[in-house]
């Protein structure tokens, strides 16, 4: 089954401690993307990649760090979490054709306290 | 400041007649435009999409409506069903198609 895949899917952690969101696609897709969700805000792109260690900032990129060593892998890194990275995190992938549709992971809801 | 618009939070329609989602964008280098469902727990899933070449572009039950001078998009659903209660989630890019910004969408309830 075609799918981007998500882990944890829940993570409650405290300011400070790093972690790592990791998202796998089965479809070789060349492009990657990472988007939050917030209340009244829709969904915001934090950083993309658009093949194998090529990579590109979003629209809210600070506080973020990713990494595409392999076409497959797109793990989101929070260094330092704060509590205003609270937030309902998605994945998603695509071909290289920019008119395509992008599928979305099921999303991984972070609480920093 | 948002480039992607839609001031509708929620909707509500009887089932069978039509519904109506509005977005509006201010950046007119947007070329394509996309419109992406969102049930509870789950994630986006892509609706229906539109080139700027066009003003209509329609797939079963979905249509979508693009004006650009006024920047303006719709999305009809006819006839609407109760599993089409959803988050409608409006979505612009340009043509290389990497930067995608997404409304704060829209929740559709169709009552039966």
């Amino acid at each position: 089954e075609a799918q981007v895949t998500q882990n944890p899917r829940y993570l409650i952690t405290v300011t400070g401690k790093k972690l790592t969101v990791t998202c796998s696609q089965n479809m070789n897709h060349e492009y990657m993307s990472w988007y939050r969700q917030d209340p009244g805000l829709g969904l915001r792109q934090i950083y993309y990649s658009m093949n194998v260690e090529v990579t590109d900032k979003g629209d809210v990129p600070e506080g973020y760090k990713v990494s595409r060593k392999e076409k497959r892998n797109f793990p989101l890194i929070l260094e330092s979490p704060s509590p205003n990275q609270t937030s309902l995190y998605f994945c998603a992938s695509r071909t290289g054709t920019a008119s395509d549709e992008q599928y979305f992971g099921p999303g991984t809801r972070l609480t920093v306290t | 400041d948002q480039q992607v618009k839609q001031n509708s939070p929620s909707l509500s329609v009887q089932e069978g007649r039509i519904s109506i989602l509005n977005c509006d964008y201010t950046n007119s280098m947007f070329d394509y435009f996309l419109w992406y469902k969102k049930y509870p727990a789950e994630g986006p899933t892509f609706l229906i999409s539109i080139s700027s070449i066009k003003d209509k572009n329609e797939d079963g039950r979905f249509t979508v409506f693009l004006n650009k001078s006024a920047k303006h998009l719709s999305l009809h659903i006819v006839p609407s069903q109760p599993g089409d209660s959803a988050v409608y989630f409006c979505a612009a890019t340009v043509w290389d198609g990497n930067k995608l910004v997404f409304g704060a969408g829209t929740i559709l309830r169709v009552k039966s």
